[in-house]
């Protein structure tokens, strides 16, 4: 399978620590997204990491991308209980493929 | 600007029937994408318009499932007839420039099969 699989399954925290999401992947890419869903709703895009970048940060988020070990990382800083979601990795090949997802509780 | 709105947000139906999904992707975006979930599993990618044409139908389950981009502005996915492994959320996203750029997703339109 080249679906990208994320580390952990699940997690919880208290608000204010920081959350750390991984994933990996099996193919060559051209990038590498990460997405948001919050229960019952749409895919919210996050983050897009191109296969020559090696890191991004937009906000309180930051990506790492390192091609060589085929992996992904997505660290979420200073964490508040809104940040309570799904969150997604996605290789893009020419068509996203998803991961499984992490399940992030924040607790306030 | 109006995101991608889908339609129905859900329905339910008997296995057997037919149900007809709709996706709306943002005004001026030429790539529309329709996704699954089915339960408990990854979200996978079905097929990939542009305009009116389709790119990529490689994820297409069977032959079932019929998707539709008449003029090029809305789709529709069509499942006909239904089977109970259809349930899941059925997610559009549409993009601009390509594959390869930020998709915008809708908020998935969540089929039931009993």
């Amino acid at each position: 399978s080249q679906q990208g699989e994320e580390d952990p399954q699940a997690l919880s925290i208290q608000e204010g620590e920081n959350a750390t999401m991984n994933c990996s992947y099996k193919t060559s890419i051209n990038n590498l997204q990460w997405y948001r869903q919050n229960s019952g709703r749409g895919l919210v895009h996050l983050i897009l990491i191109r296969s020559n970048e090696r890191e991004k940060h937009s906000g309180r988020l930051r990506v790492t991308l390192d091609t060589s070990k085929k992996s992904s990382s997505l660290l979420i800083t200073a964490s508040r209980a809104a940040d309570t979601a799904s969150y997604f990795c996605a290789i893009n090949t020419d068509k996203l493929i998803f991961g499984t997802g992490t399940r992030l509780q924040v607790f306030p | 600007e109006a995101g991608v709105t889908q339609f129905p947000s859900h329905s339910v139906i008997e296995k057997g029937q037919t149900v007809t999904l709709r996706c709306d992707p943002i005004s001026g975006h030429d790539n529309l994408y329709w996704y699954r979930r089915v339960m408990g599993k990854e979200i996978k990618f079905l097929l990939h318009f542009v305009k009116e044409s389709k790119q990529d139908e490689s994820g297409m389950p069977n032959n079932r499932f019929l998707a539709e981009r008449t003029g090029g502005t809305y789709s529709t996915l069509k499942v006909q007839p239904a089977e109970l492994e259809d349930s899941g959320v059925y997610f559009c996203a549409s993009s601009q420039t390509g594959a390869h750029d930020e998709q915008f997703f809708g908020p998935g339109t969540r089929l039931t099969v009993l």
